[in-house]
């Protein structure tokens, strides 16, 4: 069964700082992953989607890369602003990629 | 600019009572799914569709009940409803299995 673990739960970063947010994953068979954004009683907004033969995806100051047989991805915000404060979310999907399974998630908080 | 509408945004049940919670998509999408999120947790997939009449269960189905007649709407019901149904329920679809998820807003549901 496939597990996804992000860590850490929680970071806490000064405003202009660049940052790293990490995902792991315990199923090497996967044919995409994505991040998404949540903010506070809103939805998922999906910010970039990685398919299983990149390495890399780019938008804007995102930046989220992939290393497959290593189960790892990280997601790179760079100059962050205190509207980056968020929860981020990270979602696998398997070769069937009728189900997502999502990490827990990490809490950020850029402060001005 | 609709794109995947919950309704309601909140409720409050008492055990054993039912309700539908409702969920509409503008975009055409074939794919459709619910999800429940539990505080600090990721979001575990209830049931989803591929499209109008097919649905199938995903990893916590227990308790709901799902259907879809049309392309648009794919409403879940819970007929007794229990206090380890309180979570928040997340509606999402998609233009095929591997492609970005759209979320709606959310239902918060307490049972009590």
């Amino acid at each position: 069964k496939q597990e996804v673990t992000q860590i850490p739960a929680a970071l806490s970063v000064p405003e202009g700082e660049n940052l790293v947010l990490n995902c792991s994953f315990t199923d090497s068979a996967i044919y995409n992953l994505q991040w998404f954004r949540q903010d506070p009683g809103k939805g998922l907004t999906s910010l970039l989607l990685i398919q299983s033969s990149q390495r890399e995806q780019t938008s804007g100051r995102l930046n989220a890369s992939l290393d497959k047989s290593s189960g790892r991805s990280t997601l790179y915000i760079a100059a962050s602003q205190p509207g980056d404060s968020a929860t981020y979310l990270c979602a696998v999907a398997p070769g069937s990629a009728r189900q997502l399974t999502f990490g827990s998630g990490t809490q950020l908080t850029v402060l001005p | 600019n609709a794109g995947v509408t919950q309704t309601p945004k909140f409720r409050i049940l008492k055990i054993g009572q039912s309700m539908t919670l409702q969920c509409t998509q503008d975009m055409n999408h074939n794919y459709m799914y619910w999800y429940r999120q539990d505080p600090g947790m990721g979001l575990k997939l209830i049931y989803y569709s591929v499209g109008a009449g097919i649905t199938d269960k995903g990893e916590v189905p227990n308790g709901y009940n799902v259907s879809r007649s049309t392309t648009e709407d794919f409403p879940l019901r819970l007929e007794l409803a229990a206090p380890s149904q309180t979570s928040v329920y997340f509606c999402a679809s998609a233009s095929e299995g591997r492609q970005p998820q759209h979320f709606g807003d959310g239902t918060r549901l307490s049972i009590l």
